[in-house]
């Protein structure tokens, strides 16, 4: 079975400084991994998604993420937020074994702080 | 782009009444899923369906049902609505699976059942 865990449920960040992100999953098959975001009282939007290739990913709104194989881990970054970055994130894991489905972590709250 | 459509927006609901969710999609996907959202604990799939006629149950389908009688349509129904189905429930839609498994998320229905 896959699963996924995002190890911070909350992640306060002042405006312009760095935010990281934290994603871990654990699956026993090769996995596509996925980045949403949840804006207040919207759906989810796709960030960014990992199926293949290069393990460095770029996103909209300059989000990109980095896949670690050794690591299970996908982590999502973006060097500088804005305000309009307050939101919900996020990860998701999806594998062929599982029917592409995909199962969600429980979520990250980022508040962009002036 | 209407892409998909979730009607209504918002309900109550007193316990035992039932009712459908409705959830309709434009871009021809194949996919359909339903998933509830609860505090801290991201999406749990509900039920999915993978062509008109095909449907299946997901992580948590007690006290729910679907149909899938055409491509575009997969409404969701509530027998005997419980406190515990108190949620925002979303639907979603892909074309495919591995490549093109992006989803796409209605605004989702918030659900409360006193």
């Amino acid at each position: 079975a896959q699963s996924v865990t995002q190890l911070d449920s909350q992640v306060p960040v002042f405006e312009e400084a760095p935010v990281e992100l934290r994603c871990n999953y654990s699956s026993s098959v090769s996995v596509y991994l996925f980045w949403y975001v949840q804006y207040p009282n919207q759906g989810l939007q796709l960030l960014l998604k990992y199926l293949s290739g290069s393990t460095l990913v770029k996103g909209i709104n300059g989000f990109e993420a980095e896949f670690n194989k050794s690591q299970t881990s996908f982590h999502l970054r973006k060097p500088s937020v804005h305000i309009s970055d307050t939101a919900e994130y996020f990860c998701a894991v999806s594998t062929k074994a599982a029917g592409n489905k995909l199962t969600f972590g429980g979520g990250t709250r980022v508040l962009v702080k002036p | 782009n209407a892409g998909v459509t979730q009607t209504p927006k918002f309900r109550i609901l007193k316990i035992g009444q039932s009712m459908t969710l409705q959830c309709a999609q434009d871009m021809n996907h194949n996919y359909m899923y339903w998933y509830r959202q609860d505090p801290g604990m991201g999406l749990k799939l509900i039920y999915y369906s993978v062509g008109a006629g095909i449907t299946d149950k997901g992580e948590v389908p007690n006290g729910y049902n679907v149909s899938r009688s055409t491509t575009e349509d997969f409404p969701l129904r509530l027998e005997l609505a419980a406190p515990s189905q108190t949620s925002v429930y979303f639907c979603a839609s892909s074309y495919d699976a591995g490549v093109r498994a992006e989803a796409f998320f209605g605004q989702g229905t918030r659900l409360t059942v006193v």
